[in-house]
């Protein structure tokens, strides 16, 4: 059974940093891109960036483009994001999400529960 | 950035009825649109990729159909674990990979 458990959201301050990861097990996880999604609490999805199996590409949303930044350790099973100079509209719950090949098709067949960033002085 | 409208944003229906669910892309995306469901504090369900195929386990009342801009989501016969908000997503012309906004199908 495919597992992905995020973890490192919180409350911060704008301008501050934050590094969520995301733990993966039951499948071959450096055999599929994997991606954040994130969603304001009530409100739609939107994705923020991916990555293939072995990070030689790597996409972003214009609107965390140079602020975040998506990585993956395939010996460790974990996906991650590093956001630098958070803003108050990064404030969502940020899910980890399993694309459907090892390069992104954007079919993203399993989710993790993710976790809540809150960003606010 | 490709646009996707999804209508209406609610729709009431009973148990049992036929749920119609609407996605017009701001322009053409050939067949590649995803269909999620996702429930109260639960994560998004994929439910239908490439218009029309079903994901493993999805019931067989859900169907997709569509290309180009006009896509519809149907429910033959709206089982009570149905009801849910349902997302449209593009994955036609990246990036950005857009969803659209939602349709709730609540009871009536």
């Amino acid at each position: 059974e495919v597992q992905l458990v995020e973890s490192g959201g919180g409350f911060v301050q704008p301008g501050r940093s934050l590094r969520l990861s995301c733990a993966a097990s039951g499948f071959i996880f450096d055999n599929y891109a994997m991606h954040w999604v994130r969603q304001v609490p009530g409100k739609g999805l939107e994705w923020v960036s991916g990555i293939s199996w072995n990070s030689a590409r790597i996409i972003y949303a214009d609107s965390v483009k140079g602020r975040f930044t998506i990585s993956r350790d395939n010996a460790e099973n974990s996906l991650y994001l590093q956001m630098n100079s958070l803003r108050a509209e990064d404030t969502a719950l940020y899910y980890c999400t399993k694309d459907r090949a090892w390069d992104p098709q954007f079919i993203f067949g399993s989710w993790g529960q993710g976790t809540l960033v809150t960003v606010s002085s | 950035e490709i646009v996707l409208t999804q209508s209406p944003a609610t729709l009431s229906l009973s148990p049992g009825e036929r749920a119609t669910l609407s996605c017009r892309a701001s322009q053409s995306i050939s067949k590649y649109l995803v269909w999620y469901q996702q429930k109260p504090g639960q994560a998004p369900r994929l439910l239908i990729d490439d218009a029309s195929n079903r994901a493993i386990g999805v019931p067989a009342r859900f169907s997709g159909s569509g290309s180009g801009t006009d896509f519809t989501l149907t429910i033959s016969s709206l089982e009570p674990e149905d009801f849910a908000v349902y997302y449209c997503q593009q994955r036609s012309n990246w990036p950005p990979l857009t969803f659209g906004g939602g349709t709730k199908v609540e009871m009536k």
